[in-house]
């Protein structure tokens, strides 16, 4: 069964700092990881996605993660944080395959906060 | 393109009481997903069709839960007689068939008082 664990519920970086965000994951077959973003009162918003291509993805926002096998790991990481980066981010990983193709399942979430 | 339509946005009902909730995804997405989403918690999901066959629904409580995808096209959620516990938000999700990704809803906000 497939699982996603993320490192840390809460990361505080300054304004202007690296971002880095912690995911691992669990699964028995070549996965197929996900980052999504959750501001205040919406929907979930794709941020990048990868699916066994180039193990370094860039997504929008200026974010990036890499696929790393050995580690078990999709870290997602931006050089520079912004105010407008402030939210709540989600890794997934997907039931690639069998019954439940398609399926999503979701880490407990990462609170970034940015200060001035 | 137009996104994932859900509503309503809030609902807040008293403990037995039923609700509904309604999905239209993007036009020509055959997959439709509904997710919970406990506060504190990511998304679990629900159900998972494709046109209007279940595709994966172990994890709804059928007891109370039920869902439905008319024409393959909008989905109604139903929870009757909700709980305290179903407090949550409710996120509609739809892709095409094989796309990894998918797009969300703003997602409905049931309070169970």
């Amino acid at each position: 069964a497939q699982s996603v664990t993320q490192l840390g519920s809460h990361v505080s970086v300054s304004e202007g700092a690296l971002v880095l965000l912690r995911c691992n994951y669990s699964s028995s077959v070549p996965p197929y990881l996900f980052w999504y973003v959750q501001y205040p009162n919406q929907g979930l918003q794709l941020l990048l996605k990868y699916t066994s291509a180039a193990t370094l993805v860039k997504g929008i926002n200026g974010f990036e993660a890499e696929f790393k096998k050995s580690e078990t790991s999709f870290h997602l990481t931006k050089p520079s944080a912004h105010m407008s980066d402030a939210a709540e981010y989600f890794c997934a990983v997907n039931h690639a395959g069998g019954t439940s193709y398609g399926k999503l399942t979701f880490g407990q979430g990462t609170i970034l906060t940015v200060h001035p | 393109e137009a996104g994932v339509a859900q509503s309503p946005r809030y609902k807040i009902i008293e403990k037995r009481q039923s609700v509904a909730f309604w999905c239209n995804p993007i036009s020509g997405h055959a997959t439709l997903y509904w997710y919970q989403q406990i506060l504190g918690q990511g998304p679990k999901l629900l159900i998972q069709f494709q046109n209007n066959g279940v595709v994966d629904d172990s994890q709804l409580p059928k007891d109370r839960f039920s869902a439905e995808r008319l024409k393959g096209v909008d989905s109604t959620l139903k929870i009757q007689p909700a709980k305290l516990e179903d407090s949550a938000v409710y996120l509609c999700a739809s892709s095409l068939v094989g796309d990894y990704g998918y797009t969300f809803g703003s997602g409905t906000r049931l309070t169970v008082v």
